[in-house]
């Protein structure tokens, strides 16, 4: 069973950091690409970042570009998000879910999230 | 940028159709997936590439997609069918996931 579970989440103030990790169970971790997508509360779904099953080819939305840095480790089964400059509209649950193997670019499995509250 | 525009809203009884519409410059010629989100939960794919179905998804749940419009269709609603749908693309252009605005099913 596909299993995505992050954790690294809560309360930081503006301008400070946070790690979220995602950890993969349960499929072939270094077959996929896999992502990040957040969701503010009562909002929709915003993608943050893609990163290939390698690790060699990354994208990023344009709005969290440059604060953002997505990475892995296939060794560990781990996906990784390092968020800095932390502003209170990066509030949200932060998702991580891997990309399908057909080349279609879809979500195929979700993580479960994790909150996080940037506010003094 | 890409932008998927999807109705705030939609209502429907239960046992009719619902259908919900994203919109997108020549959506027709991009592949489109749907997910669903009921409260507190994280988003599951019911459609993917325009038509088809993940396993355990109901066949009740169905998507077309031609011009500047997508739809996903729902027949036969049930209650545990009220939940937000949003669709999504791949944006070649720019390398970037694009998600639709959402759209709230409501069963009356």
């Amino acid at each position: 069973e596909v299993q995505l579970v992050e954790s690294g989440g809560g309360l930081v103030q503006p301008g400070g950091s946070l790690r979220l990790s995602c950890a993969a169970s349960g499929f072939t971790f270094s077959s996929y690409s896999m992502n990040w997508v957040r969701q503010a509360p009562g909002k929709g779904l915003e993608w943050i970042s893609y990163i290939s099953s390698s690790g060699r080819t990354i994208y990023y939305a344009d709005s969290m570009k440059g604060r953002f840095t997505i990475s892995r480790d296939n060794a560990k089964n781990s996906l990784y998000l390092q968020m800095n400059s932390l502003r209170a509209e990066d509030t949200a649950v932060y998702y991580c879910a891997r990309d399908s193997f057909s080349g279609s670019y879809y979500l195929d499995y979700w993580g479960q999230g994790t909150l996080v509250t940037v506010s003094s | 940028s890409y932008v998927l525009t999807q109705p705030p809203a939609v209502s429907v009884a239960p046992g009719q159709t619902a259908r919900i519409t994203c919109g997108g410059n020549n959506i027709g010629s991009k592949s489109v997936h749907w997910y669903q989100q009921k409260p507190g939960q994280a988003p599951v794919l019911v459609v993917y590439d325009d038509t088809d179905r993940p396993s355990g998804i109901p066949e009740r749940f169905s998507g077309s997609s031609s011009g500047n419009t997508a739809t996903l269709t729902i027949s036969r609603v049930e209650a545990g069918d009220e939940a937000d749908y949003y669709c999504q693309v791949w944006d070649r252009s720019s390398d970037h996931y694009v998600f639709g605005t959402g759209t709230k099913v409501t069963v009356l």
